[in-house]
């Protein structure tokens, strides 16, 4: 099976730099992808990784280690509208589930000024 | 377009009714999938399509019939729902390389409300 952890909750200050951790126990996977969903609405795509190290898009960068289970989302500038639940997801290679999602169960990171 | 329209945005039902939930994308996507998220929890998988196929179905109640007519559309059928049952079901796609999917594109979702 999989099951991913995620800190449920992380508070930081406008213009600073937060990191949500990501560690998974999974039989298998193609690869680490981080989504963000603001109160009342749809999860939108910020980073995928599909092979262990750093990818970086604008502010936010994603970082995998498969090695270690860990994954984590670095979030850099902050802003006030940064302010929302950020979901690890995996998506498994094995057991009939190929090509869906399974989510970690999201970190609410809350940017305070 | 990258976007996954979903109708309605909200829906009020009596447990005996029948209603649909509708998805579509125009991406050129082959997999799509529902979810149901609870408040304050994580999307939950309910049905896979690829390729127009069910490959998926996370053991969900068949009070829930999911249905797909081509490959930009995606229903979802609802017929004795329980009040438990109220939540956000969120339509999404992805493109599929080689069996996988990475991006997964969401719709806005229909808040679903079971009186």
């Amino acid at each position: 099976g999989q099951s991913l952890e995620q800190p449920s909750e992380v508070t930081a200050v406008e213009g600073a730099i937060v990191q949500i951790n990501c560690t998974y126990q999974t039989s298998g996977f193609y690869g680490l992808s981080w989504y963000q969903q603001h109160d009342g609405g749809a999860p939108t795509f910020l980073s995928y990784n599909a092979l262990d190290g750093l990818e970086e898009t604008g502010r936010f960068s994603s970082f995998l280690s498969r090695s270690d289970s860990y994954g984590y989302l670095l979030l850099q500038e902050l802003q006030m509208k940064d302010s929302a639940s950020y979901f690890c997801a995996v998506s498994p290679a094995h057991g009939g589930s190929q090509g869906n999602l399974i989510f970690g169960k999201g970190t609410k990171l809350s940017v305070k000024p | 377009d990258t976007e996954v329209t979903q109708t309605p945005k909200h829906l009020v039902m009596g447990m005996t009714n029948k209603k649909s939930l509708k998805c579509e994308q125009h991406m050129g996507h082959r997999a799509m999938y529902w979810y149901k998220q609870k408040a304050k929890k994580p999307p939950e998988l309910m049905f896979v399509y690829s390729y127009e196929k069910l490959s998926i179905n996370e053991s969900v109640p068949s009070r829930f019939s999911p249905e797909c007519p081509n490959s930009s559309l995606l229903n979802l059928h609802l017929h004795a729902l329980q009040p438990e049952d109220s939540a956000l079901y969120l339509c999404a796609s992805s493109q599929v390389h080689g069996g996988r999917s990475t991006e997964a594109f969401f719709g806005q979702g229909t808040r679903l409300t079971v009186v």
